[in-house]
């Protein structure tokens, strides 16, 4: 089956810095990933939507220059925290679909970056 | 809007105990729903996933049901285990894009 490779899983980092995070898919061609949020206790949020080769959508709130996306290539697509600060702690889920399969297949989604900002 | 939400927000149930998970979801122009399981610290795992034309789909002691004109989907699960606990979540597309919209998850714990 599809399968989804995001990392890292956890990742501490001093508040003021940047993190990266990666989301890979790995046995098919994604072109379409979305990022979520996920507070404690809370749902999943949709963050933005990005599609390979073009700018991400991002979803009302949601600050872009903050959240910047990347969709380079087919299989892989990255979320970068710039200037992170403690409320940006939480956990990030990214999932992923081609060709609009997610209407027809499902979405398979990463097991989440664990994000804590100090 | 989508909007979806999932009661009971949290169950705890005897092994063996069949069960229930409700979704309700105010948009009845999706594409699909599907439910997930969720564990503690980690990404979603898919169980089910039922078009918008289908109107139940099953996995081994999983059965989801969909009811478009109502607006409601179900998870029932057969003889519970203890391994079954975990987070559900329900999530629906949002009409006319491929946008998932997620309930807040309902919690369930089986006890040995």
């Amino acid at each position: 089956g599809a399968v989804v490779s995001q990392h890292p899983s956890w990742v501490i980092c001093k508040s003021g810095t940047s993190v990266k995070i990666e989301c890979r898919s790995l046995d098919f061609q994604a072109t379409t990933m979305f990022w979520y949020r996920q507070f404690p206790k809370q749902s999943l949020m949709l963050m933005a939507t990005s599609n390979e080769g073009s700018k991400a959508t991002y979803e009302q709130g949601v600050e872009k220059d903050k959240f910047l996306i990347n969709h380079a290539s087919l299989t892989l697509s990255t979320l970068t925290v710039t200037s992170a600060h403690p409320e940006d702690s939480s956990f990030y889920i990214c999932s992923a679909t081609n060709l609009g399969q997610g209407i027809f297949g499902g979405y398979t989604f990463g097991s989440g970056t664990r994000l804590t900002v100090v | 809007k989508q909007e979806v939400t999932q009661i009971p927000a949290a169950l705890s149930v005897p092994e063996g105990e069949n069960l229930v998970l409700n979704c309700s979801f105010t948009d009845s122009a999706i594409y699909n729903l599907q439910w997930f399981r969720q564990d503690p610290g980690k990404g979603l795992t898919s169980l089910l996933l039922i078009q918008s034309s289908q109107r139940e789909q099953t996995s081994g002691r999983l059965n989801a049901s969909l009811d478009k004109s109502s607006g409601r989907s179900t998870l029932y699960i057969a003889a519970s285990q203890p391994g079954d606990s975990a987070t559900y979540l329900c999530a629906a597309s949002q009409g006319g894009s491929e946008k998932l919209v997620f309930g807040k998850g309902t919690k369930l714990t089986v006890n040995p």
